[in-house]
């Protein structure tokens, strides 16, 4: 059971490069999400897609890309890195909420180390 | 502003009951609570949810008050396992308000 997959785990890039963290998930879930985590800081929410070819800023999209060809995938593009950006990303996906439906959960990838020297 | 408050770090002896509580006073009628935990260097993971009523899962209690102004997560046997932060979260389960808004968790230390 595959579930939801992140690559590169670990990644070090320069100041300036550009970088695609991928996510894939199994589930066909409706819903993916990019986090970040600092230090000192919870998880914020970069962007996030309903479905295929739909996606929305979240709280902090500066910097980043994201495109969503298939259900599947939710690839995120730093287009020129920066120092900032160290961190560790979290991709995440749920099947979606409707009416009631609270007891969908968000399920969460391990995370991707991204280092930006 | 955060919709819930946590303390900051937590204690407990192994094979005790851990008790996390969480502030929610500004909650709305059709928010749920929802729990999640997040172990070092892992994505955070889905322990608990409710409503009014209290619940209990394989991993843990939750005991929401008649207000619904609180809530207290309880882990029955804490085991070493059981280190990690903990997020308390509010949400509606509206279409179009699947995202999770995290604050910064009680970190919660499982003592041998």
């Amino acid at each position: 059971d595959a579930g939801i997959t992140q690559s590169p785990r670990y990644k070090i890039t320069e100041t300036g490069r550009q970088v695609t963290l991928m996510c894939h998930q199994t589930w066909s879930h409706s819903y993916m999400f990019w986090y970040r985590q600092d230090l000192g800081h919870g998880l914020r929410l970069i962007y996030y897609s309903a479905a295929a070819d739909i996606t929305d800023k979240g709280e902090v999209p500066d910097g980043y890309v994201v495109s969503r060809s298939k259900t599947e995938n939710f690839p995120l593009t730093l287009e020129s890195a920066t120092r900032s950006q160290t961190s560790v990303y979290f991709c995440a996906s749920i099947q979606g909420l409707a009416g009631v439906r609270a007891t969908d959960t968000q399920y969460f990838g391990p995370g991707t180390r991204l280092t930006v020297l | 502003d955060a919709k819930t408050t946590q303390p900051p770090s937590m204690d407990c002896a192994e094979g005790r009951a851990a008790n996390l509580p969480c502030n929610h006073s500004t909650i709305s009628g059709n928010e749920y609570v929802y729990w999640y935990r997040q172990i070092h260097s892992q994505g955070p993971q889905y322990i608990i949810h409710g409503l009014k009523n209290n619940e209990t899962n394989e991993m843990a209690s939750l005991i929401i008050t008649e207000d619904r102004k609180s809530s207290t997560l309880i882990l029955p046997h804490a085991t070493l396992r059981d280190t990690a932060v903990y997020y308390c979260i509010v949400r509606a389960p509206n279409f179009g308000n699947e995202k999770l808004t995290f604050g910064t968790g009680t970190r919660l230390t499982i003592i041998p």
